[in-house]
């Protein structure tokens, strides 16, 4: 699976969007982008993800660059929870596993 | 929401005694992970299960865990002697099918502290 950098942390007002950028420069043509978010101390949480074309459900939207070497994670109007660890996540449709790496830990303040 | 149950959601246990984590999947689920991350660091897979029998397994998923699935409902993880280095927390996860968009369903967690 491919490798992905993050930045390792962000802060975003609350109300405003949170964009959380994600680089994936080795992602080849079968492999998704994944996101899910930790909240402090609880399991993993499934957000979103997309293969070449933007996605948005009622949690996010996902942006992907045409030559699928980063993408963008938007939260539009970030409140307090969603302070939490965001994972961007490249993997095949069929993968048995995710790797998580470091990921982006998000501040939402007042 | 359907959800991904565990019990306890707190363990603690003396080095070297044997301990089983619980888990209830999503009821029509077919594939089963569990997850640890050690506070601080990075949530790791451990062991994938599909169709009663391990279908993946990192290398930290040695000799001293196993998993099952008993009944047509749990989900259990053991270790037979802990460890100082077992203490994490312990995820479990699953999922319907392994296809796109498909996602995980993680439960909460058993946070577990060896002494």
């Amino acid at each position: 699976d491919a490798k992905t950098t993050q930045p390792t942390s962000m802060d975003c007002a609350e109300g405003r969007a949170a964009n959380l950028p994600c680089n994936h420069s080795t992602i080849s043509g079968n492999e998704y982008v994944y996101w899910y978010r930790q909240i402090h101390s609880q399991g993993p949480q499934y957000i979103i993800h997309g293969l070449k074309n933007n996605e948005t459900n009622e949690m996010a939207s996902l942006i992907i660059t045409e030559d699928r070497k980063s993408s963008t994670l938007i939260l539009p109007h970030a409140t307090l929870r969603d302070t939490a660890v965001y994972y961007c996540i490249v993997l095949t449709g069929t993968a048995s596993k995710l790797t998580f790496g470091t990921g982006t830990r998000l501040q939402v303040t007042l | 929401e359907p959800e991904v149950t565990q019990t306890p959601s707190h363990q603690v246990t003396q080095m070297g005694q044997e301990v089983i984590l619980r888990c209830v999947p999503i009821s029509n689920h077919l594939y089963f992970y569990w997850y640890r991350q050690i506070l601080g660091q990075k949530v790791e897979f451990l062991v994938s299960f599909y169709n009663n029998e391990i279908s993946e397994k990192s290398e930290i998923f040695d000799d001293q865990f196993s998993v099952e699935r008993p009944d047509g409902s749990n989900f259990t993880l053991k270790i037979r002697s802990t460890k100082l280095e077992d203490s994490a927390m312990y995820f479990c996860a699953s999922t319907l099918r392994l296809v796109t968009n498909e996602k995980l369903f993680f439960g909460s967690g058993t946070q577990l502290s060896v002494l």
